[in-house]
């Protein structure tokens, strides 16, 4: 079974360039979930839905960043403009959330470098 | 939300076993330890979970104190594999909690020495 598939791997922009990452989710999982990780901490929630809705964006900075999750699948997080502490891991995963809990699987995340 | 405490780091040679603690002196009655791990350049991976009762799966074992204040995961034979940063995490599921994400903390760094 393929797992969270996440593209670009790595991307290096200016400051105030806008960028895009890309995440597809495993089959069949109707949560997913946008991380963002800064070096040698933990990843921190910027965005979840549960199939197309957004039911968590309280810590996506919405003057700069969008997300959307069309048809429930696939899904794409924007920044513009980009800034120099945008500079981060941002990761995606997904989960079949079925009643109170759910385990999370990870793709191998987006390394963005804001020059 | 109840929060975790562990080790920044630790260290382990390889083929013996690991015993990675955390403590959770705020836990409440409906909330499941979950632990995930970081291996270098890659997502976090789940690795194990429990309320009460000790756990173990193909890849550890879940140790939970009567009390719950506090847990162990134990990696039975380490290998230069395991080497990563390991996340014990609390998710309450009396509630909508459980279905928010993952709040992660520093972690413990393992390495494992050949």
């Amino acid at each position: 079974e393929a797992g969270v598939v996440q593209s670009p791997r790595y991307k290096i922009i200016e400051k105030k360039q806008p960028v895009a990452f890309w995440c597809n989710p495993i089959s069949g999982h109707n949560t997913l979930y946008w991380y963002r990780q800064n070096l040698g901490q933990g990843p921190e929630l910027l965005i979840r839905y549960e199939n197309e809705e957004a039911v968590d964006d309280s810590q996506l900075p919405k003057d700069r960043f969008s997300a959307e999750r069309l048809k429930g699948v696939d899904s794409t997080l924007k920044i513009q403009p980009a800034e120099l502490g945008d500079s981060a891991v941002y990761l995606c995963a997904s989960s079949f959330l079925a009643g109170t809990t759910d385990t999370q699987y990870f793709g191998p995340g987006t390394r963005l470098t804001v020059l | 939300d109840a929060k975790t405490t562990q080790p920044n780091s630790m260290e382990s040679n390889e083929e013996e076993p690991v015993h990675l603690p955390c403590n959770h002196s705020t836990i409440s009655g409906t909330d499941y330890i979950h632990w995930y791990r970081q291996l270098p350049s890659q997502g976090p991976e789940y690795v194990i979970h429990g309320l009460t009762s000790n756990v173990n799966n193909r890849m550890a074992s879940l140790a939970i104190a009567e009390d719950r204040k506090s847990s162990t995961l134990i990696l039975h034979r380490a290998t230069l594999r395991d080497a990563a940063v390991y996340y014990c995490i609390l998710r309450d599921v009396g509630g909508d909690t459980g279905r928010r994400a993952l709040t992660f903390g520093s972690g413990t760094r393992l390495q494992v020495q050949p």
